[in-house]
């Protein structure tokens, strides 16, 4: 267990819905960072927020938002669904920033039908 | 897209046999990580090595690092049936990405 938890584990939708997905980083994380992973483009950064403030951005389609809260849990919300979103969205939180190893929560996986 | 890619693709081996994957990456580094996720799981940690360092051993786990082949690799000694996993390196470049390799999906034959 990596404590790292992410809610919920299994997401069915349609195509035009809008999600969220949420992550509690470790106790005493400050970055969270999200990630898709697809059969056809495999594990994709999507973005990072440290302390509450964006720290870096990755493939993320502008149908996508992330915000971190002062509790330093973190939300990822999806919009205009589309079949190609379907994946698994990871969460991951180290204590820094570079050079920490990252803690990776168990994903939600996204059936957009 | 991604900054590594990984050799081989795929990799059956006999339990007790050692295993080894190869990775390539494009841009200078910070430090390079492998990670292991098994079967639609989260991914976990398993090593890290900095860019000034060129090996690193954890356990049966071993990493050696060539920056001016921008390669790594990771050696598992002695390989066991719940090794059976997908392993993935992770090259941490100066803009604080994490960028992910395409991995090798390890099978320990028992």
């Amino acid at each position: 267990d990596s404590g790292v938890t992410q809610t919920p584990k299994h997401l069915i939708t349609a195509t035009g819905q809008r999600v969220t997905l949420r992550c509690s980083p470790r106790s005493g994380d400050l970055s969270v960072y999200w990630y898709q992973q697809s059969l056809d483009q495999g594990l994709q950064f999507l973005i990072q927020y440290y302390n509450g403030e964006e720290r870096a951005k990755g493939n993320i389609l502008e149908r996508f938002s992330a915000q971190q809260f002062p509790d330093l849990h973190s939300e990822l919300n999806l919009s205009s669904l589309e079949l190609g979103d379907s994946a698994l969205y990871f969460c991951a939180s180290s204590s820094g920033l570079a050079k920490y190893e990252q803690y990776f929560g168990p994903g939600t996986r996204l059936t957009v039908t | 897209s991604q900054q590594g890619e990984e050799d081989p693709q795929a990799l059956s081996i006999q339990e007790g046999e050692n295993a080894t994957m190869n990775c390539s990456y494009k841009t200078s580094i910070n430090n390079l990580q492998w990670y292991r996720q098994n079967s639609g799981r989260g991914l976990v940690h398993l090593i890290l090595i900095r860019s000034n360092e060129r090996e690193k051993h954890s356990g049966r786990l071993r990493v050696t690092l060539d920056t001016s082949k921008k390669s790594s690799s990771l050696l598992i000694t002695a390989s066991r049936a719940a090794d059976t996993a997908s392993y993935f390196c992770a090259a941490r470049g100066g803009n604080e990405k994490l960028t992910f390799g395409t991995g090798t999906r390890l099978t320990i034959i028992p």
